[in-house]
């Protein structure tokens, strides 16, 4: 079964620091990664999409990267903001003889203090 | 306005009552998927449905149910055989591809 681990847990940085959130998973055979925002008690918010060909996706302030071979991906916020605040969740897409579905990691609660 | 609609936003079951929760799409998805959140915990799947008329099991389907009737629809409802059915629960939907996942904003469910 595919598990995916996220690291570390919980993160505290100052406004305006660069950082990195890791992602891993054991199975390479995946479809793609995708990296998703969820505010506290709201429903989640879809970051980026990394194909399983493709190295990193960029958006704004966020690049993702995908090592396949490793079974890991980063997610990098640059000049972070206090609006960054949030829990970061990353999953994988696999497909089984029932369709294309997602696993989770437990998620990356980040605060970023003014 | 495109999206995805979930009711209630807040469900209080009392032990033994059966609850259904909604899940309304108008983005003219084919897919459309359950998940539970426990906290401090990732999604798991519960069910879903890669078409009308048809849908599979997930990681944790023991407990629930699901019907898709209409395209637009996938309502999901927590039996009593559920027996930590406290939680908060997600709907999602996508092109029914290995493609990007929109989730709704949720329904909180507590037993008293």
């Amino acid at each position: 079964k595919q598990e995916v681990t996220q690291i570390p847990a919980a993160l505290s940085v100052p406004e305006g620091e660069n950082l990195v959130l890791n992602c891993s998973f054991t199975d390479s055979a995946i479809y793609n990664l995708q990296w998703f925002r969820q505010d506290p008690g709201k429903g989640l918010t879809s970051l980026l999409l990394i194909q399983s060909s493709q190295r990193e996706q960029t958006s704004g302030r966020l690049n993702a990267s995908l090592d396949k071979s490793s079974g890991r991906s980063t997610l990098y916020i640059a000049a972070s903001q206090p609006g960054d605040s949030a829990t970061y969740l990353c999953a994988v897409c696999l497909y089984s003889n029932s369709g294309y579905a997602l696993n989770f990691g437990k998620g990356t609660s980040l605060l970023v203090t003014p | 306005d495109g999206g995805i609609t979930q009711s209630p936003k807040y469900l209080f079951r009392k032990e033994g009552q059966n609850v259904t929760l909604s899940c309304e799409q108008n983005l003219n998805h084919d897919a459309m998927y359950w998940y539970r959140q426990d906290p401090g915990q990732g999604l798991r799947l519960i069910y879903y449905s890669q078409i009308v008329n048809d849908f599979q099991k997930g990681d944790i389907a023991e407990g629930y149910s699901v019907s898709r009737e209409k395209k637009e629809s996938f309502p999901l409802t927590v039996t009593s055989a559920q027996k930590n059915p406290t939680a908060f629960y997600l709907c999602a939907t996508n092109t029914g591809a290995a493609d990007t996942q929109y989730f709704g904003p949720g329904t909180r469910l507590t037993v008293l």
